[in-house]
């Protein structure tokens, strides 16, 4: 079956501090991965969008990997602001699944000042 | 370049009604997949649309269906409701036959069956 897990389920973190959101995956026949930012009751905003072919995507202050033989991702958040606050979402695209996304659970990550 | 837009972005429906879910997706996308996704849950894919014609299902029992129209615009139509529909209904378009897969979502509709 396939499966995405995320661990921490939620993570509170001072101001600042630099941190690591971990995705797992069970299948290493993926096409892609997406990582996705929540906020409450809000729809998903596209973080970062790793290929299968790439091992890892920045953009600004983020930093998402992918290792596709252990079946991992993590997303890297540099230099936290209480604005960072939100719940991550893990996506898999894996392949034979059409459009069908398979999401982990979420971080919820709270940034404090 | 417009996004994925929701109508409604809230709705409360009594157990047993019927309820429709619109979606508009972002220009030039010609897929268009629905995921329901209930509180402190991840999404769970319900459907996905291509060329109006369904091409992949979830587990998700037949009294959720769908429509997409030649706009490429959708509806997600939910008969019999039951307390567990209460969830935010999340629309995602993309173009079919870009390489990338990348999907965008839209803003979602809060469903609340009481």
């Amino acid at each position: 079956k396939q499966e995405v897990t995320q661990i921490p389920a939620a993570l509170s973190v001072p101001e600042g501090e630099n941190l690591v959101l971990n995705c797992s995956f069970t299948d290493s026949a993926i096409y892609n991965l997406q990582w996705f930012r929540q906020d409450p009751g809000k729809g998903l905003t596209s973080l970062l969008l790793i290929q299968s072919s790439q091992r890892e995507q920045t953009s600004g202050r983020l930093n998402a990997s992918l290792d596709k033989s252990s079946g991992r991702s993590t997303l890297y958040i540099a230099a936290s602001q209480p604005g960072d606050s939100a719940t991550y979402l893990c996506a898999v695209l894996f392949s034979g699944g059409y459009n069908k996304l398979i999401f982990g659970a979420g971080t919820r990550l709270a940034v404090h000042p | 370049e417009t996004g994925v837009t929701q109508s409604p972005t809230h709705l409360i429906k009594t157990r047993g009604q019927q309820v429709t879910l619109r979606c508009s997706s972002q220009s030039g996308h010609n897929t268009v997949s629905w995921y329901q996704q209930a509180l402190g849950q991840g999404p769970q894919f319900i459907f996905q649309y291509y060329r109006e014609e369904e091409n992949g299902r979830g587990n998700f029992p037949p009294r959720f269906s769908g429509l997409q129209f030649p706009n490429y615009s959708s509806e997600l139509n939910v008969n019999a409701l039951e307390l567990d529909d209460s969830a935010l209904y999340l629309c995602a378009s993309r173009s079919w036959g870009r390489s990338s897969y990348e999907q965008y979502f839209g803003p979602g509709t809060r469903l609340t069956v009481t």
